[in-house]
């Protein structure tokens, strides 16, 4: 497709349980971010890939919280034993260049997790 | 203190009206400056860049002002369907994003 595709689009699960979370960039695009919105709030930064390597993670809220994107195109944010405060919007953003500096990016749909 | 800290709103006006939300950032060192736009349970989407000359794409304006550390944008003759969240975003090492400024706009 044209845009940034994330699956699911709904995702409930228990306490405890872990997740996956998956993000198709836009073809091409170098930067793929992810990041968490709760209710309300601004997203906020999780980490960031440039291609396969993943050059910041520093907002990553603990070590339950894991991202990965093997061949530098789709990505997947994994959450280990979610808790209850995991529960949010998690959005995946692409941008066609390196770094940061005036790059727009384009966000997917989101994958709203809701952790009973 | 939030590293980028906006009016949360609501803003109600009505259709024509024009209206103006500001954002301020902490830390000197950002780089660059956008306004996002996001719908309710949407996506966010890139409204306009903020250069620090300020710039203007049809009705809206964004002004950059690096001493005060502050940014603003202006809508004018606004419409039904400016109503959504405006998001302010920072780039410093990361995308910071403001919690975001809702606008209803009523006929």
């Amino acid at each position: 497709g044209a845009g940034v595709s994330q699956s699911p689009r709904y995702k409930v699960a228990k306490r405890g349980q872990d997740v996956a979370l998956r993000c198709d960039p836009i073809s091409g695009h170098v930067s793929l971010f992810w990041y968490q919105q709760a209710l309300g709030q601004g997203p906020e930064f999780l980490t960031y890939f440039q291609n396969e390597a993943q050059l910041d993670k520093s907002g990553l809220p603990s070590d339950r919280f894991f991202a990965e994107r093997p061949e530098g195109s789709v990505s997947t944010l994994k959450i280990q034993r979610t808790q209850q405060e995991d529960s949010a919007v998690y959005l995946c953003a692409s941008s066609l260049g390196q770094g940061l500096a005036n790059q727009p990016q384009h966000f997917g749909d989101g994958t709203r997790l809701s952790i009973l | 203190r939030k590293e980028v800290e906006q009016d949360p709103g609501p803003f109600n006006v009505p259709e024509g009206a024009t209206v103006a939300f500001n954002c301020t950032y902490s830390n000197s060192a950002s780089q660059s400056f956008f306004w996002y736009r996001q719908d309710c349970r949407k996506e966010p989407k890139l409204l306009m860049s903020v250069y620090s000359s300020g710039n203007e794409d049809g009705r809206f304006t964004a002004q950059l002002n690096r001493a005060s550390q502050y940014i603003s944008l202006l809508i004018r003759d606004s419409k039904l369907s400016d109503s959504a969240t405006y998001l302010c975003v920072v780039n410093i090492d990361d995308m910071r994003f403001g919690a975001g400024t809702r606008l209803t706009v009523k006929p």
